[in-house]
């Protein structure tokens, strides 16, 4: 059966801090995919990013990056000097070969000004 | 760029009412899903539809029932529901299914309210 922790359940930083959202995973198959969904107050979860399995290059867009760590099944997701807009649930996701998303419980980042 | 819309943004009924919630893509797609999301919680899948056919049911209870008209659009009906049932239900599409790869993409959702 495949897992995903994020350990963190709440997060509050101050505008232009730095903050890192953690996601661990379990899963037996050799191929698998990794997303992050961001999920602002009016409740769409937005698609930021996909990752699979052979791919351990960090990425980074704007003031986000990933860091995908497969010797610790690790899928951590940065945000530089973070902004309010960054305010949102983050939620950490793995895909399975019927393309069923096992979530994170979210962790829910507070940014203020 | 990716849309998928949903009717209503709200809702609210009567356990004893009939609805409809609606979702559109027009990206090409032909998987469609449904969740349902409570409150701080992430969302569970209801159902898959893939090319227009149902190819998942999580156990869903039978006064929910998915319909998909035709690759574009995604229809759940709701019949006798309960308080319980008051979620955010959120519907998404992806180009296929049953493969690992797919990424899936939500529409805003419907907050639906049954008193």
């Amino acid at each position: 059966a495949q897992k995903v922790t994020q350990a963190q359940t709440e997060i509050s930083v101050v505008e232009k801090e730095d903050v890192t959202l953690d996601c661990v995973y379990e899963t037996r198959d050799t191929t698998y995919y990794l997303f992050w969904y961001k999920q602002p107050p009016s409740g769409e979860l937005v698609f930021l990013i996909r990752r699979n399995s052979f791919d351990e290059q960090n990425e980074i867009s704007g003031r986000y990056s990933w860091n995908f760590q497969k010797s610790t099944s690790s899928f951590n997701f940065t945000i530089t000097a973070s902004q309010v807009v960054d305010s949102a649930v983050y939620f950490c996701a793995l895909s399975d070969y019927n393309s069923k998303l096992t979530f994170g419980k979210g962790i829910t980042l507070s940014v203020r000004p | 760029d990716t849309e998928v819309t949903q009717t209503p943004k709200h809702l609210v009924m009567g356990m004893t009412n009939k609805k409809s919630l609606k979702c559109e893509q027009h990206m090409g797609h032909r998987a469609m899903y449904w969740y349902k999301q409570k409150a701080k919680k992430p969302p569970e899948l209801m159902f898959v539809y893939s090319y227009e056919k149902l190819s998942i049911n999580e156990s869903v209870p039978s006064r929910f029932s998915p319909e998909c008209p035709n690759s574009s659009l995604l229809n759940l009906h709701l019949h006798a529901l309960q308080p319980e049932d008051s979620a955010l239900y959120l519907c998404a599409s992806s180009q296929s299914s049953g493969t690992v790869q797919e990424t899936q993409y939500f529409g805003p959702g419907t907050r639906l309210l049954v008193l």
